[in-house]
């Protein structure tokens, strides 16, 4: 079966403070696809960033950064310099390859203090 | 940037009202989604469409029905609130094609049941 791990339920950091919010997958598929998702206070889902299982590479975009490792089946997100904008809940998700359906983790509620 | 809207983004009813919660993209997705979001945070799919008159069940039971009678739009009811359906509910669309398409999201209805 598939399932996608946040162990972070909350995370609180002082604003500039590096952050980085963990996603540990379990999938049986080998070729496959992982998500993370913002969501702020308003409510909406956000998208952020769409990983395939055969690029490793990690990614960097501004603040964020992912970095994909197979070998321990974790794709993780690092905040450089958080901000408050930066308070949301984070979710990470897998791809299920019965017709697209994704998988969530539990989301990672991250709090920036000024 | 998506275009997928929800409405209402608020909605407090009493027991026994029948409700439709609406959801309209303008993409042209083939796939529609449907998603329950407890306080807890956690997304449950309860409902999903992979194209017009194609209507499937998701992972969570629900006793809401969807309809999907033209591309883009995916209504959700539920014949006869009761309180146990207070939560909010996330309406997301992804192209057809590679299932691993990404899902976009709407700004979601947060719904109260007295």
């Amino acid at each position: 079966a598939q399932k996608v791990t946040q162990a972070q339920t909350e995370i609180s950091v002082v604003e500039k403070e590096d952050v980085t919010l963990d996603c540990v997958y379990e999938t049986r598929d080998t070729t496959y696809y992982l998500f993370w998702y913002k969501q702020p206070p308003s409510g909406e889902l956000v998208f952020l960033i769409r990983r395939n299982s055969f690029d490793e590479q990690n990614e960097i975009s501004g603040r964020y950064s992912w970095n994909f490792q197979k070998s321990t089946s974790s794709f993780n997100f690092t905040i450089t310099a958080s901000q408050v904008v930066d308070s949301a809940v984070y979710f990470c998700a897998l791809n299920d390859n019965q017709g697209g359906k994704l998988i969530f983790g539990q989301g990672t509620e991250l709090s920036v203090k000024p | 940037e998506a275009d997928i809207y929800q409405t209402p983004r608020y909605l407090v009813i009493g027991t026994g009202k029948k409700i439709t919660l609406e959801c309209s993209q303008t993409m042209g997705h083939d796939k529609m989604y449907w998603y329950q979001q407890d306080p807890g945070m956690e997304l449950h799919l309860i409902h999903y469409s992979y194209g017009v008159n194609s209507t499937e069940k998701g992972d969570l039971s629900s006793e809401s029905t969807v309809s999907r009678i033209r591309t883009e739009h995916f209504p959700l009811t539920l014949e006869s609130a009761r309180p146990s359906h207070t939560s909010q509910y996330l309406c997301a669309s992804s192209a057809q094609g590679w299932n691993a398409d990404t899902q976009y999201f709407g700004p979601g209805t947060r719904l109260t049941v007295l």
